[in-house]
């Protein structure tokens, strides 16, 4: 089957720099996806990993190793608008499937 | 359309009512994916269409569950005799091909069987 696990909650003060860790178990794996969904909103995309290494985006950053099934999100010079619900996704051959979440909360 | 539209917004339904709700994707996707998310989750995978076919519907809850896309576009997901269970927000996002990069979601469905 498939499955993901990711933190479910991280704090943080504004301006600092919050990592959040995604493992995943899955077969025909395409590639690792990012979603923040804010307190009554659609969950919106932020990034994607087909390949190993770093890709940025703004203050966002996303990692992925496909050997280690791991993957993680770096958000940097927190500000208070940060303060939401972010998921993982893995998209395989068949569907994509998203994590628990990991609700991050930014204090000034 | 210019987005995934999903309708109605909110529903409240009797137990054992039959109710069916509706998702317009972004007009040049391919790919259409139902899910269940309940408060403090993550989106749960229902079933997925490429066009109107149905590869994957392992995520429907029991068969009084079903979803169809008879055209290729617009698509509903149906709940036979609800139950109180059922309640939960239904989301519907759209991609250009089946686990591809970028899913764009619906405001979504709030169901509430009372």
């Amino acid at each position: 089957g498939q499955s993901l696990e990711q933190p479910s909650e991280v704090t943080a003060v504004e301006g600092a720099i919050v990592q959040i860790n995604c493992t995943y178990q899955t077969s025909g794996f395409y590639g690792l996806s990012w979603y923040q969904q804010h307190d009554g909103g659609a969950p919106t995309f932020l990034s994607y990993n087909a390949l190993d290494g770093l890709e940025e985006t703004g203050r966002f950053s996303s990692f992925l190793s496909r050997s280690d099934s791991y993957g993680y999100l770096l958000l940097q010079e927190l500000q208070m608008k940060d303060s939401a619900s972010y998921f993982c996704a893995v998209g395989s051959t068949d569907k994509l499937i998203f994590g628990t979440g990991t609700r991050l909360q930014v204090f000034p | 359309g210019a987005g995934v539209s999903q309708s109605p917004r909110y529903k409240v339904t009797k137990r054992g009512q039959d109710v069916t709700l509706r998702c317009d994707p972004i007009s040049s996707h391919a790919t259409l994916y139902w899910y269940q998310q309940a408060l403090g989750q993550g989106p749960e995978f229902l079933t997925y269409f490429n066009y109107e076919a149905q590869p994957d519907k392992s995520g429907l809850p029991s068969d009084r569950f079903s979803a169809e896309r008879p055209e290729g576009s617009i698509s509903t997901l149906t709940i036979q005799r609800t139950e109180q269970r059922d309640s939960a927000m239904y989301r519907c996002a759209s991609t250009q091909l089946t686990a591809n990069t970028e899913a764009f979601f619906g405001q979504g469905t709030r169901l509430t069987v009372v």
